[in-house]
């Protein structure tokens, strides 16, 4: 498709468990961001590639979360011993960027409900 | 790192009226400014954006205004229509680094 992919769209895990989001991205897009969204809030930054570089990682809010992207293709984030209020819709976003700057065009989530 | 305060968090128009939602950055070095609109249950979308070397850029019933020197950075609608109705999303950076997205302003158009 020519849009951002994500997957699973819905995802329901008990407290404690690992889960797996997955990323694709528009192809030739080399810049790729992931946001977390709790219900009403706004986009709170995670983690951000941009083609080979290191990732910036800054806006992980503890070490049980982490992702990765090999090259420019799929990326996936992981959060580990899953808690109550890692619930929240997990967005994924690619963009041209590199030299300059480039809209980010956004999938539509993942929404990930912790019980 | 770059932080982005965003201004009113609520905003309830009537129809036909204008609206405005400010941001501050707090980066120097930001120099491209997106304004991404969300509506109830679907992915943001840009609307309008501007990069600093412009001090204002219009899209019909949209414009945006940037004050570099102030770090802030402004989204106009005029003639508003209950579809305007959704949160808007004000957002700073640069090339090559993260961008970073003020909380939202839920806008509210009543017919």
């Amino acid at each position: 498709g020519a849009g951002v992919s994500q997957s699973p769209s819905n995802k329901v895990t008990e407290k404690g468990k690992d889960v797996e989001l997955r990323c694709d991205p528009i192809s030739g897009h080399t810049a790729l961001y992931w946001y977390r969204q709790r219900l009403g809030q706004g986009l709170e930054f995670l983690i951000y590639f941009q083609g080979n570089s290191a990732p910036d990682k800054s806006g992980l809010p503890s070490d049980r979360f982490s992702a990765e992207r090999t090259g420019e293709s799929v990326s996936t984030l992981t959060i580990q011993r899953t808690q109550q209020e890692d619930s929240a819709v997990y967005l994924c976003a690619s963009s041209l960027g590199q030299t300059t700057n480039s809209p980010l065009h956004f999938g539509n989530g993942t929404r990930l409900t912790v019980t | 790192g770059e932080n982005v305060e965003q201004h009113p968090s609520t905003l309830s128009v009537q129809e036909g009226d204008s609206a405005v939602i400010k941001c501050t950055y707090s980066d120097s070095a930001s120099n491209y400014f997106p304004w991404y609109k969300q509506e109830l249950g679907k992915r943001p979308q840009l609307i309008i954006d501007i990069r600093s070397n412009v001090g204002e850029k219009k899209d019909q019933r949209i414009a945006v205004t940037l004050n570099k020197t102030a770090k802030h950075f402004s989204l106009h609608i005029t003639e508003t229509q209950p579809e305007d109705s959704a949160v808007y999303f004000c957002a700073a950076g640069q090339a090559g680094t993260a961008l970073i997205f003020g909380k939202g302003t839920t806008l509210s158009v009543s017919s």
